[in-house]
């Protein structure tokens, strides 16, 4: 099946500053989504972005479909944006294949 | 998007019983999926139930151990049974709307704890 891997699989971050999580997956995909879980375990939808650019606020995402990659910007960073961020991939049969996440710490 | 909701939220249960988890959407779905997330793990998919067919399990589920029912476009349930502390998770499930894409919207999950 498809192979997802995500980085870097920790990272720290003072509130203001930018990051950038990788995704890299291993064939062609349909669906490429990016979620941010909660403390509380509630996985939120951030981009549906198999392919190009898309900006929501602060965050951002680029999927280079052709190179099988995808980037997720978090801009000025605040606390609230700490959390698990997960790549999700849906290859062909309308089954989402989940990278093992980043974990964002953002310190005050 | 859709508000998807689960009941209960979370449960402790003791080992050798059986829950049964409910996944309630506020449109009609074709497509509904059961996720598995042990404690700081990823999501693994553990089957697809479409309505009007039997659920299609993933590698490593089984129907005896998951079994699922979907009676109609916006319910399903999945029942974890003969619970041993390996099953200790959070079990989330999600739908995809039927607008041509493939984007998948999640419920809140359901905390299991098995002692």
């Amino acid at each position: 099946g498809i192979q997802v891997e995500q980085s870097p699989p920790d990272l720290i971050l003072q509130e203001g500053a930018n990051s950038t999580l990788r995704c890299n997956f291993s064939d062609s995909v349909n669906n490429l989504q990016w979620f941010h879980q909660n403390p509380w375990g509630q996985l939120i939808n951030l981009f549906y972005i198999p392919s190009g650019t898309k900006q929501n606020g602060r965050l951002s995402a680029t999927t280079v479909a052709t190179e099988r990659y995808s980037l997720l910007y978090i801009s000025s960073s605040q606390t609230t944006d700490s959390g698990v961020y997960f790549c999700a991939v849906d290859g062909s049969n309308y089954k989402l294949t989940f990278g093992k996440g980043t974990l964002l710490t953002v310190n005050p | 998007s859709a508000v998807i909701s689960q009941k209960p939220s979370r449960d402790i249960c003791q080992r050798g019983t059986s829950l049964t988890i409910q996944c309630q959407v506020d449109s009609q779905v074709t497509m509904m999926f059961w996720y598995r997330q042990q404690p700081g793990q990823s999501l693994t998919l553990i089957a697809t139930a479409n309505q009007g067919s039997e659920a299609t399990y993933e590698s490593g589920f089984v129907i005896d151990k998951f079994p699922i029912s979907r009676p109609n476009l916006t319910f399903s349930t999945l029942t974890v049974s003969n619970m041993s502390p390996e099953d200790s998770s959070i079990y989330l499930c999600s739908v995809e709307l039927d607008r041509g894409t493939y984007e998948q919207y999640f419920g809140p999950g359901t905390r299991l704890t098995v002692t």
